[in-house]
């Protein structure tokens, strides 16, 4: 069965490094999404990417932070200036349309 | 602003009982409702999910959930519990309001069962 997966599966940074956290979604997926849950809180939506362009985003989204799909597989997930609050799990997900299907995650330890 | 919320942040049963896990949602529109369980370890995986019709959805390992519109209910049951079970729950919703599918998640249940 088809998964997508993500790589790493824990990263840790400090403080102000640059990290990219790396998916490959399901292979006939159009939707791709970025989630992330900090510890002990609920999982938050932070971005949805279709048709090469981001269709929504959170007020967590903010200029730090951008999506590529540089390939036709790859969906990438940058954090230009780490902070100790950007540490999460973070997950990508994809979808034909509305049912969405979970990578593992990347712990991101911001240190 | 919408939003979904779950009842039990904790739940420890005994093998064999039976199980409700609730979830709310605030949104007046068409919404899409999911449940996803994480066991150990282990992703995100979906358990069921409701778009339309029939409001009683069944899905893996024997689980239900009935959609009560009314009451903007999405409840999780199993009428018997394994010890494999023991993972943790999140109700999920998609609210349709023009943007990009994202997924609204409640808190979650961690499910404890015992031999």
């Amino acid at each position: 069965e088809p998964e997508v997966t993500q790589t790493p599966s824990h990263q840790v940074t400090q403080m102000g490094q640059e990290v990219i956290l790396r998916c490959v979604p399901i292979s006939n997926h159009l939707y791709f999404y970025w989630y992330r849950q900090i510890l002990g809180q609920k999982v938050e939506f932070l971005v949805s990417f279709y048709n090469n362009e981001i269709s929504e985003k959170s007020e967590i989204f903010d200029d730090q932070f951008s999506v590529e799909r540089p390939d036709g597989s790859n969906f990438t997930l940058k954090i230009r200036s780490t902070k100790l609050e950007d540490s999460a799990m973070y997950f990508c997900a994809s979808s034909v349309r509305y049912e969405q299907y979970f990578g593992p995650g990347t712990r991101l330890t911001v240190t | 602003a919408q939003s979904v919320s779950q009842h039990n942040h904790h739940v420890i049963l005994s093998e064999a009982a039976s199980l409700e896990l609730g979830c709310n949602y605030s949104y007046g529109g068409t919404v899409n409702l999911f449940w996803y369980v994480q066991y150990p370890g282990q992703h995100l995986q979906l358990l069921l999910k409701y778009f339309s019709g029939d409001p009683l959805v069944k899905g893996i390992k024997g689980f239900e959930a009935e959609f009560i519109k009314s009451k903007f209910s999405f409840n999780l049951r199993k009428p018997s519990v394994q010890w494999s079970d023991t993972a943790e729950y999140f109700c999920a919703a998609l609210m349709h309001t023009g943007g990009g599918n994202k997924l609204t998640f409640g808190t979650g249940t961690q499910l404890k069962v015992e031999l």
